[in-house]
């Protein structure tokens, strides 16, 4: 059974940088063909695609966040980490982890609600 | 890269069939058959109900349903339910090699 579990802080503060971690088990993140993706929805809003790493390190970011986006895994940990620069009121969301596998998102972790004020 | 195109709202009496249009470019929509659909319900994660543009993953109802043709794919109901009722995500592979979701579709059952 593949279950994922986003973790950090429910509070930043502007221009701060936002560190978050996937936990992850039921699978193995060092198989071609899988992948972890960070996906965020603003209060009301849509979702937003944000990055994804594959199994062979494979990283990829959102055109208009790539400047401030970085993700990293830890096999050993079974984690992806995901982190966001710069942040602005607006980054405001609930931030996802799914579990990726033939070009869709077929596990969610529950979502981590951030919340960027002063 | 803007949002792919989905109607805000749709609805439909129970036992209906309603779609769900998803418009896109020849970015990602059009050269892919790799259109995903989410259903989310308040407060929930997304769950995926068809991906790969018209495969059901196991365990989704068979009335659910995915199409394409040209730039826009679209998802069908059939025998509309109560249960139905819940936002409604298209997400395609794009040629940079990233995904792109929809606006949203909020579905209705009257």
């Amino acid at each position: 059974q593949i279950t994922l579990k986003e973790s950090g802080p429910t509070l930043v503060k502007p221009t701060q940088t936002l560190t978050l971690t996937c936990t992850f088990s039921g699978f193995s993140l060092t198989s071609s063909g899988v992948g972890v993706d960070w996906i965020r929805q603003p209060p009301g809003m849509p979702l937003e695609w944000l990055a994804f790493t594959s199994g062979t390190d494979d990283k990829h970011y959102s055109p208009s966040l790539r400047s401030r986006l970085s993700i990293t895994r830890d096999i050993s940990k079974n984690q992806v980490v995901l982190t966001m620069t710069d942040m602005d009121p607006v980054d405001t969301a609930t931030y996802f982890c799914a579990h990726g596998v033939d070009y869709a998102f077929d596990v969610w972790g529950q979502g981590t609600m951030v919340t960027v004020s002063s | 890269q803007s949002a792919l195109t989905q109607p805000a709202s749709v609805s439909g009496s129970p036992g209906q069939s309603i779609t769900i249009s998803c418009s896109g470019t020849d970015s990602d929509v059009a050269n892919y058959n790799l259109v995903s659909w989410y259903q989310q319900h308040p407060g929930k994660a997304p769950k995926v109900v068809i991906y790969e543009g018209t495969k059901r993953p196991s365990g989704v109802s068979n009335r659910f349903s995915g199409s394409k043709s040209g730039n826009t794919a679209s998802l069908t109901i059939s025998g509309l339910q109560a249960e139905d009722e819940a936002d409604y995500y298209c997400c395609s592979y794009t040629r940079s090699g990233t995904w792109l979701f929809g606006g949203g579709t909020k579905v209705s059952v009257l």
